[in-house]
This record gives structure tokens, sequence and C-alpha cells, in this order.
């Protein structure tokens, strides 16, 4: 059964730190792996889509990698902000029902 | 931009009363799904819809769950009597499904509270 996990489960910088968010799961043959952002009481914004066969994808100051092998994905995000403060959840696609399996996310406060 | 509109935002219900989900998805996708997030957990896969039948549910949805493409446009999710423990947000989410494009899209959700 897959397993998503996410540390740190809270994460607290100062404004312009660079930071990087992990994400691991436990069977590797995956389709693909996506990036989210949840505000609090808010629904998910997708940041990034990282498909099985790439090793990384950017967006703006987002960066995701992917290591299938070791079932493992970094976000990492440049330059951070005060706007940035958000929850960040990773999830795997990993059979034909393209359902999507949930870390319990990264909680991100950047201090002004 | 298109995007996955769910309605309404927030709802109170007591329990053993039949609520109603809606959402809109976005107009050229091919897969839909609800999700549901009890306070302080992890979203959770409920069920997938293709092709105008369920294609994968999990076992939290059950007899009292059903979902319904009524038309063209809205996905709906039925709880038929509700239980204290449905209280959650709940997703709903749509995707392309265009080769290996299977990005999700998700609406703001709809939060449901159970007296």
């Amino acid at each position: 059964k897959q397993e998503v996990t996410q540390i740190p489960a809270a994460l607290s910088v100062p404004e312009g730190e660079n930071l990087v968010l992990n994400c691991s799961f436990t069977d590797s043959a995956i389709y693909n792996l996506q990036w989210f952002r949840q505000d609090p009481g808010k629904g998910l914004t997708s940041l990034l889509l990282i498909q099985s066969s790439q090793r990384e994808q950017t967006s703006g100051r987002l960066n995701a990698s992917l290591d299938k092998s070791s079932g493992r994905s970094t976000l990492y995000i440049a330059a951070s902000q005060p706007g940035d403060s958000a929850t960040y959840l990773c999830a795997v696609i990993t059979d034909s029902s393209y359902k999507l399996i949930f870390g319990s996310g990264t909680r991100l406060l950047v201090r002004p | 931009e298109p995007e996955v509109t769910q309605t309404p935002s927030h709802q109170v219900t007591q329990m053993g009363q039949e609520v109603i989900l809606r959402c809109v998805p976005i107009s050229n996708h091919l897969y839909f799904y609800w999700y549901r997030q009890i306070l302080g957990q992890k979203v959770e896969f409920l069920v997938s819809f293709y092709n105008n039948e369920i294609s994968e549910k999990s076992e939290i949805f059950d007899d009292q769950f059903s979902v319904e493409r009524p038309d063209g446009s809205n996905f709906t999710l039925k709880i038929r009597s509700t239980k204290l423990e449905d209280s959650a947000m709940y997703f709903c989410a749509s995707s392309v499904l265009s080769g290996v494009n299977t990005e999700a899209f998700f609406g703001q959700g709809t939060r449901l509270t159970v007296v």
C-alpha cells in the first residue's frame, strides 16, 4: 500500500531564505507526482506536476525534483516571501485509477 | 482561467439528514473526483468517475454515498444519512487525462458540519 510522508511537518523561516520541502513515497512505481499549496480553510492549488519520466519541473521560484528509484521528491522555493506561507502537499498517482494519495503536508511560515 | 466550482462553501446539517454537494468541473475534463479532509488529517480519496460511471471508490465510500453527473456540467456527491464523523471539507477535482498529463485541479471545497 502506497504511503506518502512529508518532512518537516512545519517550518518557519525569515523572508528571503531558500528552502527545501521533502516528500517520500514507499512504492516507486508511480505514474506522476503533484505538488499543491493549501491556504487555511481553502482548496488545493496545483503548483507543479512531475511526470514519472521527468526528473524536475520549474515554475517561477519553484523547482520540484523527482527521484523515483529512491522514492523521493523535493520542492525548492527560492527567495521565500511572506505570501508563500501556506501548507504544501505532495501527492502521487500509482495506478490506472488516477487517484491521488496525499502526504500530510508541510506547514510553512515565512516571517517578514 | 478555467476553475472547478463547488457549492455551497459551507453546509450545516443535522445528523441523519441527506446532503448534496455540488461541483462544476472544468469543461473539457473527463475524469472527476471527490476527496475529503477531516480537520487536521490528510486529504483522502473517496471516488473517481469517468464516462458516466464510478472508476474506483475507497472503503470510505460506502452505501451512504453516491455520485451523479445529472447533466453535462454538474457533478454531485450525495450523503444519504449524515453522521457526525462525516464532518469534513469535501473537495471536488477534475483532470483532462490526456496521455501522461494527469494534473488534477481542485475546487475551493465545501465545509460540511454535521450537528
